[in-house]
């Protein structure tokens, strides 16, 4: 079975604090993604890496930046934490084949006080 | 952009109905779709694809079909039982392929005894 794991379930932080969230995967994918849910929008798409230190912008990457160094591992970091960063947080995982399902972790709730 | 519509309002249903959950999209023709589920504080866990050559797909007590002409995809859960209850999601590939997913908002589903 496709394990993927994030680095803390809850997580709180005070505003303008520099936040690490990690993701890692056992199952050896090409393709990593984080996203952030909200109640009322869905998941929404901050960045994706397709290989290693490969990655690109998704929807919402103000404020976000990533880095993959190494195959099974893609850390999300926030800058400075804001209040509306305030969310929960999911990695997830896939092949590179463009059909493939994406496999998610248990998510990461960020409080930002 | 393609846009997915999933309906925002819980769906209530008694132990042993049939539960159908509505996924309308537009703007463009998805090669495939894909239906995940997502119980409360946990990441999705993908349940089937169908592709656009496919009318229907069956698992189990599961039935996904794919209108192309209507742009919706239908889901069906037969002889629903209380640990159907969760919010499922529906996602589409990007238009002109890649390995990104957009993510419907979901549909809470509630099974009842």
């Amino acid at each position: 079975d496709v394990k993927v794991t994030q680095s803390s379930r809850y997580l709180v932080k005070r505003t303008g604090e520099k936040v690490f969230l990690e993701c890692v995967q056992d199952m050896d994918h090409e393709n990593m993604f984080w996203y952030r849910q909200d109640p009322g929008l869905g998941l929404r798409l901050i960045y994706f890496s397709y290989d290693v230190k490969m990655k690109e912008k998704g929807d919402i990457p103000e404020g976000y930046s990533v880095s993959r160094e190494k195959k099974e591992r893609f850390s999300l970091i926030l800058e400075s934490a804001s209040t509306n960063q305030t969310s929960m947080y999911l990695c997830a995982s896939s092949r590179q084949k463009q059909t493939d399902t994406q496999y998610f972790g248990p998510g990461t709730r960020l409080t930002v006080l | 952009s393609q846009k997915i519509e999933q309906n925002s309002e819980a769906l209530n249903i008694q132990e042993g109905k049939t539960a159908t959950l509505t996924c309308n999209y537009t703007n463009y023709s998805p090669a495939y779709l894909q239906w995940y589920r997502q119980d409360p504080g946990r990441g999705p866990v993908f349940l089937l694809l169908i592709r656009e050559n496919e009318k229907e797909k069956r698992k189990e007590r599961l039935k996904v079909t794919f209108d192309t002409t209507l742009k919706q995809s239908l889901f069906h859960i037969t002889a629903s039982q209380p640990a159907d209850s969760a919010t499922y999601l529906c996602a589409l590939p990007p238009a002109g392929g890649g390995n990104k997913l957009t993510f419907g908002t979901g549909t809470q589903l509630k099974v009842e005894l």
